[in-house]
């Protein structure tokens, strides 16, 4: 089955600096790579999400870039703000027919203001 | 956007007892929602596909006769730990698939359900 690794599993930022996230998966047939914010006792909540068919999907403040290849993707946040504190989670599943997602490890964000 | 609702939100019971959490899809048909369990400070991890009107596929190590999963209708599943003890103590979230013409889909969160068993 999938298998999805994330990096780092902590990470704290100066605000208004960006903050990368990192994923790596194992299944070559994976072909949809959502990203979820969670915050504390709350459900996660989709930011982005990127399928196989582009390398790359910005919205605002917010970047995913995929490499096929390499089997990797990342999560970019730039002038980053508290708000942005969060726990981060990347995901892998093929994309069609309600296929289930395999979450990664989750990344905790903290922006020092 | 599809809303997905559960219930009760958290739930306190003593070891042994059995609790049945419901997953609604408000404003959508749903004929496949999923289960997570999330312990503290950990990632989601998949306990169960509930497909509408079959059975339930269990993920690897998740024991069936103790989370009963039963999907009766397009916009309800529900999941019962039967039994339960202090370790199945965490937090359940389901989640619900909607499928988009044009072929990707989308999965949309309950609020999730917290669990304590004394």
């Amino acid at each position: 089955g999938e298998n999805v690794e994330q990096h780092p599993s902590t990470l704290s930022v100066q605000e208004g600096d960006s903050a990368v996230i990192k994923c790596t998966y194992s299944d070559s047939a994976s072909n949809y790579f959502p990203w979820y914010k969670q915050e504390l006792g709350k459900r996660p909540q989709l930011i982005i999400d990127i399928r196989s068919n582009v390398g790359e999907k910005k919205d605002q403040r917010i970047a995913v870039t995929l490499n096929k290849t390499a089997k990797h993707f990342s999560l970019h946040i730039t002038e980053t703000q508290p708000e942005d504190s969060a726990v981060y989670f990347c995901a892998a599943s093929k994309d069609f027919g309600n296929e289930k997602l395999t979450f990664g490890t989750g990344t905790r964000l903290t922006i020092i203001p | 956007g599809a809303v997905v609702s559960q219930h009760p939100s958290w739930v306190i019971c003593k070891s042994g007892t059995s609790v049945k959490i419901e997953c609604r899809s408000l404003d959508f048909q749903a004929t496949t929602m999923f289960w997570y369990r999330q312990f503290p400070k950990q990632s989601l991890m998949l306990m169960a596909t509930s497909n509408e009107g079959s059975k339930a596929t269990y993920e690897q190590g998740v024991e069936k006769d103790k989370f009963l999963i039963n999907h009766a209708s397009l916009t309800l599943s529900t999941l019962t730990v039967t039994s339960a003890h202090p370790e199945d103590s965490s937090f359940y979230i389901c989640s619900a698939g909607l499928a988009y013409s044009g072929s990707y889909n989308e999965q949309f969160f309950g609020p999730g359900t917290r669990l304590t068993v004394l």
